[in-house]
């Protein structure tokens, strides 16, 4: 059963604690994106990854951090750095990222982090 | 910085009604143009997207969308909507670097 997976769905911390926010993907896909979701907001890019080993950040990166050190794995910390982490966190690949029409990406299930 | 707008956040509208939900994007190189849909509790969904030839695309559920270059647009249309059609809406944009940047949403209510 191919897809992405996202664990917890739901995850609640402590204030000034980080945490690491699981994606898995068992597609193949070269390109692994991470994204938070927020009301009226839409989706903002926080890191992307074309490539292993390799990651770019995106328009909000401060206070995350990612790793790439598998194909199939890129897990987001959210660190105590982040003033306002609370919201819903979603991750997404797709095959390549050579502008081919098959490049689209394919999202996971989300998960909603509370920070108390 | 590449930017995409959607033009409303909120649209309320009857069943059998017409749809079009505006999006405009800013970047100058190539792009390539998306959709997404998600459904009260559901992963986002791919509803159609464009790369190159014909602007005018089709999609799931009786979607359809127009790219229009000229004025950087990406338009979605339904002629009759349907009370399952009741979802949030994404555009989003691809650059030539791979990276996406989608807009801020518009919540689509269908009345019975």
């Amino acid at each position: 059963d191919g897809g992405i997976t996202q664990s917890p769905k739901y995850l609640f911390r402590k204030e000034g604690q980080n945490v690491t926010l699981s994606c898995e993907q068992n597609l193949n896909h070269d390109a692994m994106y991470w994204y938070r979701q927020d009301p009226g907001q839409g989706l903002r890019l926080i890191y992307y990854s074309q490539i292993v080993n390799d990651f770019q950040k995106g328009d909000i990166a401060e206070g995350y951090s990612v790793s790439r050190e598998k194909k199939e794995s890129f897990p987001l910390t959210v660190t105590s750095a982040q003033k306002n982490p609370t919201a819903f966190y979603l991750c997404a690949s797709s095959p390549r990222t050579s502008g081919r029409a098959t490049d689209t990406q394919y999202f996971g299930p989300g998960t909603r982090l509370t920070v108390l | 910085a590449q930017s995409v707008s959607q033009h409303n956040h909120h649209v309320i509208l009857s069943e059998a009604a017409s749809l079009e939900l505006g999006c405009n994007y800013s970047y100058g190189g190539t792009v390539n143009l998306f959709w997404y849909v998600q459904y009260p509790g559901q992963h986002l969904q791919l509803l159609l997207k464009y790369f190159s030839g014909d602007p005018l695309v089709k999609g799931i559920k009786g979607f359809e969308a127009e790219f229009i270059k000229s004025k950087f647009s990406f338009n979605l249309r339904k002629p009759s909507v349907q009370w399952s059609d009741t979802a949030e809406y994404f555009c989003a944009v691809r650059d030539s670097w791979g990276k996406f940047q989608f807009g801020a949403g518009t919540q689509v209510v269908v009345t019975p």
